[in-house]
């Protein structure tokens, strides 16, 4: 599977956008890009996928450019309670489901 | 959305014993479900593949018969990790994907697990 690289940690302020980018720059033709939230002692939660272009939904945005080596993950004014972790993964279909390997994500810290 | 229900949230148990986790697809069916293992200030790390009525595939390094995987039904997956020691102490993590239902898979909450 593709190795994704994200910046290690991120600092914001509430009610500032955050923008958090990651490379995947091995990714195949038929992989999907997608994002999870992590919060201390639970299990990710799923915020948004994306194949190419734009994908706006409730939460954030995924940009992600024409040669799909890279994709920015947006959040539009972020709370206090938006501090987490943030892992960007490529994921690849086999057999019935898609597998996700984990990079080492983005710790977000929002501040007051 | 699908929920993906973990039992127990944690468990303390004795070196050399063994220990089952469960994993169970609540609303919906999943023929595959995937195990991880994240260490404190880590990232999951991916353990195995189980797929419902056949063998799980374990990723290169994990020791398939330390940490038993059985996938007895369609909303079923457990985990045991036998003859436990204090460095398997960590949290376990499982996830499902709907059958045909794309790329968004869910997690459970976990399963903090302790070794004394």
């Amino acid at each position: 599977l593709a190795k994704t690289t994200q910046p290690i940690s991120m600092d914001s302020y509430e009610g500032q956008e955050v923008n958090i980018t990651c490379s995947h720059n091995n990714i195949a033709t038929n992989d999907y890009i997608t994002w999870y939230q992590q919060f201390p002692s639970q299990g990710p939660r799923f915020i948004i996928q994306g194949y190419k272009t734009k994908v706006t939904n409730e939460v954030a945005s995924l940009f992600i450019p024409a040669d799909r080596k890279s994709s920015t993950l947006s959040l539009p004014r972020v709370s206090l309670s938006d501090t987490a972790v943030y892992y960007c993964l490529v994921a690849r279909k086999e057999g019935s489901s898609y597998k996700l390997i984990f990079g080492s994500g983005t710790r977000l810290l929002v501040r007051p | 959305g699908a929920v993906v229900s973990q039992h127990p949230s944690w468990v303390i148990c004795k070196s050399g014993t063994s220990v089952k986790i469960e994993c169970r697809s609540l609303d919906f069916q999943a023929t595959t479900m995937f195990w991880y293992r994240q260490f404190p200030k880590q990232s999951l790390m991916l353990m195995a593949t189980s797929n419902e009525g056949s063998k799980a595939t374990y990723e290169q390094g994990v020791e398939k018969d330390k940490f038993l995987i059985n996938h007895a039904s369609l909303t079923l997956s457990t985990l045991t990790v036998t003859s436990a020691h204090p460095e398997d102490s960590s949290f376990y993590i499982c996830s499902a994907s709907q059958v045909q239902g794309g790329v968004e898979a869910f997690f459970g909450q976990g399963t903090r697990l302790t070794v004394v």
